[in-house]
């Protein structure tokens, strides 16, 4: 158990349809990160953020969106969802901005139908 | 701009066997080096990590990589393959040894280790 939560585990849903995954950090850590893992575009950098401030952002489609709480936890809302939105979505966090080791929740699978 | 190439998508050994994963990596700046496994329904566990300091570094369950500047490459090994050693593992690198680090992972295609009895 990496100490980082994910709900929900599994969520199925239509096309044009918008969800939000949720993630709690592993206590004490400031940053959080999400990931797409999906079979033809492999594991990609979706977004950090640090302390509720955004830090990075990577291959992130419009339609998605993401934000940190006070409280540290992240949402990340997927709208307008496509077919090809399907995939494991992770969240990780690390205590730093990254110098430090990174831990990965366990995934949330979103299937769009 | 950094980039991760796993040789091999999918590596068979005997359990006994020696296990070796290959990554090589391409980086601007003094790399931060990863190995990540992934079971069956589960998330990342990190394996091991390269910083600074000692280039052959030894992480969990008996794996080890060796850092080597000259051959860019940073490639996973495990003396004996255990049945519990199949799942997919992942090389990753980020830019965390620079001052604007931002600890984002750039992670290779993923290599699927199958352990035959």
């Amino acid at each position: 158990d990496s100490g980082v939560t994910q709900t929900p585990k599994h969520l199925i849903t239509a096309t044009g349809q918008r969800v939000t995954l949720r993630c709690s950090p592993r206590s004490g850590d400031l940053s959080v990160y999400w990931y797409q893992q999906s079979l033809d575009q492999g594991l990609q950098f979706l977004i950090q953020y640090y302390n509720g401030e955004e830090r990075a952002k990577g291959n992130i489609l419009e339609r998605f969106s993401a934000q940190q709480f006070p409280d540290l936890h992240s949402e990340l809302n997927l709208s307008s969802l496509e077919l090809g939105d399907s995939a494991l979505y992770f969240c990780a966090s690390s205590v730093d901005q990254g110098r430090n080791t990174i831990y990965f929740g366990e995934g949330s699978w979103l299937t769009v139908v | 701009a950094q980039s991760v190439t796993q040789l091999g998508s999918h590596v068979s050994v005997s359990e006994g066997a020696l296990v070796l994963l290959r990554c090589n990596y391409s980086s601007s700046v003094p790399p931060y080096l990863f190995w990540y496994v992934q079971y069956p329904n589960q998330g990342l566990q990190l394996l091991l990590k390269y910083t600074t300091g000692a280039t052959l570094v030894k992480g969990i369950n008996g794996f080890e990589a060796e850092f080597k500047k000259s051959e860019t490459s940073f490639h996973l090994t495990k003396p004996s393959a255990h049945m519990s050693d199949a799942a997919e593992y992942f090389c990753a690198v980020s830019d965390s040894s620079v001052s604007s680090n931002t600890g984002k992972l750039i992670f290779g295609q993923g290599t699927t280790l199958q352990v035959k009895p």
